[in-house]
C-alpha cells in the first residue's frame, strides 16, 4: 500500500444523486491531487490542492466540487452527474508539490452514473 | 510545452524475454521523467524517476529505465519479464508551466502482456 486510501472504491449514482468521495494519505505530504482516468483517454488532472489551498482547477465542470479542510483529507463532492462522468477517480499526494515531486496514489474510486 | 509520448499501445514479450517499453520526451531544461505501472483495477504505482546523474536508473521489481539525452528518451526496461509484469505504463514529466511545477503529465499509457 502506498499511504494513500479512497473510499468508497466502487459506487453507483443516479444522475440527480449526490455523493462524495474520499481520500486521506498518512504521508505527511502537503499537495493533494484528483484524477479522472476514463477508458481510452489519458489521465486528466482535475484539482490540485497544496497546503490546503486549490492551485489548480482544469476547466472542470461544477457538478465536481472539491473540499480539502486539511493537508491529510481531500473529498470530492458529486452532484447532478452525467454518464459520461463515469470513470476511475484517483486520488494522489506529493511532499511539496514541487517540480521532481513523486506523486503517490490512491487505489481510486470506480464510478458509474446510471 | 512539456510532453511525454509512448509510442506503441501494447507490447507482447515472453515470459523470461527481455521488456522494453518506449518513451520519448520534449521538456525545456534538465528534466525530470518519471515511470508508473498500473494493475488492473488499481491506482498508479511509482517504479522510478530519473532527477539527475547516471543515465540507467533502477526501480522497483527489477525494473530500470535508461535516460538518452541525445534521443529525449526514457525507455523502461527489465532483463526477464514475468507473467505478473502485465499492466499499464505510463511515462510521466512535470508540468513547468507557471506555478504548476509539481504537477506531472502523462503519456497515453502502454498495455505489457506477458505471456507464459
Amino acid at each position: 500500500e502506498t499511504g494513500v486510501t479512497q473510499t468508497p472504491r466502487h459506487l453507483v449514482m443516479g444522475m440527480t444523486n449526490k455523493k462524495s468521495l474520499k481520500c486521506e494519505q498518512h504521508l505527511g505530504h502537503n499537495a493533494m491531487y484528483w484524477y479522472k482516468q476514463s477508458a481510452k483517454k489519458p489521465l486528466e488532472l482535475m484539482f490540485v490542492y497544496n497546503f490546503k489551498e486549490q492551485t489548480e482547477n482544469n476547466s472542470v465542470p461544477s457538478r465536481f466540487s472539491p473540499e480539502c479542510p486539511n493537508s491529510s483529507h481531500l473529498f470530492l463532492h458529486l452532484h447532478t452527474l452525467q454518464p459520461e462522468d463515469s470513470a476511475l477517480y484517483l486520488c494522489a499526494s506529493s511532499p511539496l508539490g514541487r517540480e521532481g515531486d513523486t506523486q503517490y496514489f490512491g487505489p481510486g474510486t470506480r464510478l458509474t452514473v446510471l | 510545452a512539456q510532453s511525454v509520448a509512448q509510442p506503441e499501445d501494447q507490447v507482447n514479450v515472453a515470459e523470461g524475454n527481455p521488456l522494453t517499453v518506449k518513451c520519448t520526451y520534449s521538456v525545456s531544461g534538465n528534466p525530470y521523467l518519471f515511470w508508473y505501472v498500473q494493475y488492473p483495477n488499481r491506482g498508479l504505482q511509482f517504479l522510478l524517476k530519473y532527477i539527475t546523474g547516471d543515465n540507467l536508473v533502477k526501480g522497483s521489481y527489477g525494473f530500470e529505465a535508461e535516460f538518452n539525452k541525445s534521443q529525449t528518451s526514457f525507455h523502461l526496461k527489465k532483463p526477464s519479464a514475468l507473467v505478473s509484469d502485465s499492466a499499464l505504463y505510463f511515462c510521466a514529466v512535470p508540468d513547468s508551466v507557471g506555478g504548476s511545477q509539481g504537477n506531472l503529465i502523462f503519456g497515453k499509457g502502454t498495455k505489457l502482456s506477458v505471456k507464459p
